[in-house]
């Protein structure tokens, strides 16, 4: 049972704007940084977003993060049919002392 | 190439052993603290355990506490699991990463292995 609560789901067109919410708790997201990854079809988790907003060499400046209390938010803009994929946050629980995920949401493009 | 390859899955009979292995390449091993992540069929990610740098601190999911034990070789550049009392809701792709840091908690995981799968069925 995650912590972290996402939507199962989310879907736009060629271009437009999706934004993906993680609701957490004070233990977790509230005092914590927060992590987003991507997961595409039969492949590996790759890291998008670290410390809330930063984003690793070669990731590109359409995905955006963002937190606020206890929920955090991941952006897509300029949305490409590439981006059909998994994404799923993460943070440290310090109650549970474990690094929790979240529920994990398909993004699909129209 | 940073690279992590994770090997050792396989099919075992509820109550048996396995001990996975993910070999690391292409950057200092002993400067990161290291993670079992797994994720059971059509489900999502789930962090199994976490290793410091120097093996100094460990961590467990509850999930697993007393059954399983992680530990690495720096001098080999490898990370371990040794899974031990198996259960069904074990059965699981195993993927090994890499933290952003020296510690476990707190953790980004930026290097991911292509997994190992676990299949726990008699």
């Amino acid at each position: 049972q995650s912590v972290l609560t996402q939507p199962p789901s989310v879907s736009a067109a060629p271009g437009q704007k999706v934004t993906i919410s993680c609701s957490g708790s004070n233990s977790n997201i509230g005092n914590n940084y927060v992590s987003w990854y991507q997961q595409l079809p039969g492949t590996a988790p790759k890291l998008l977003i670290y410390d809330n907003n930063k984003r690793p060499s070669g990731i590109p400046d359409r995905f955006s993060g963002s937190k606020s209390g206890t929920s955090a938010t991941l952006g897509i803009t300029g949305l490409q049919t590439g981006d059909e994929a998994d994404y799923s946050c993460g943070t440290w629980d310090s109650s549970l002392s474990a690094e929790v995920f979240g529920t994990g949401t398909k993004v699909t493009v129209l | 190439e940073v690279q992590l390859v994770e090997s050792g899955g396989g099919l075992v009979q509820p109550g048996r052993s396995l001990r996975l292995s993910c070999a690391a390449s292409g950057f200092t091993f002993d400067d990161y603290a290291m993670h079992w992540v797994r994720q059971a069929p059509g489900k999502g990610l789930q962090w199994v355990s976490g290793i410091s740098y120097n093996s100094g601190s460990l961590g467990y999911a509850d999930s697993v506490k007393g059954r399983f034990t992680i530990s690495r070789d720096n001098a080999k550049n490898s990370l371990y699991l040794q899974m031990n009392s198996l259960r069904a809701e074990d059965t699981a792709l195993y993927y090994c990463a890499r933290d952003m840091g020296e510690y476990y908690g707190g953790d980004t995981f930026d290097i991911w292995g292509q997994g190992t799968m676990v299949t726990v069925s008699s």
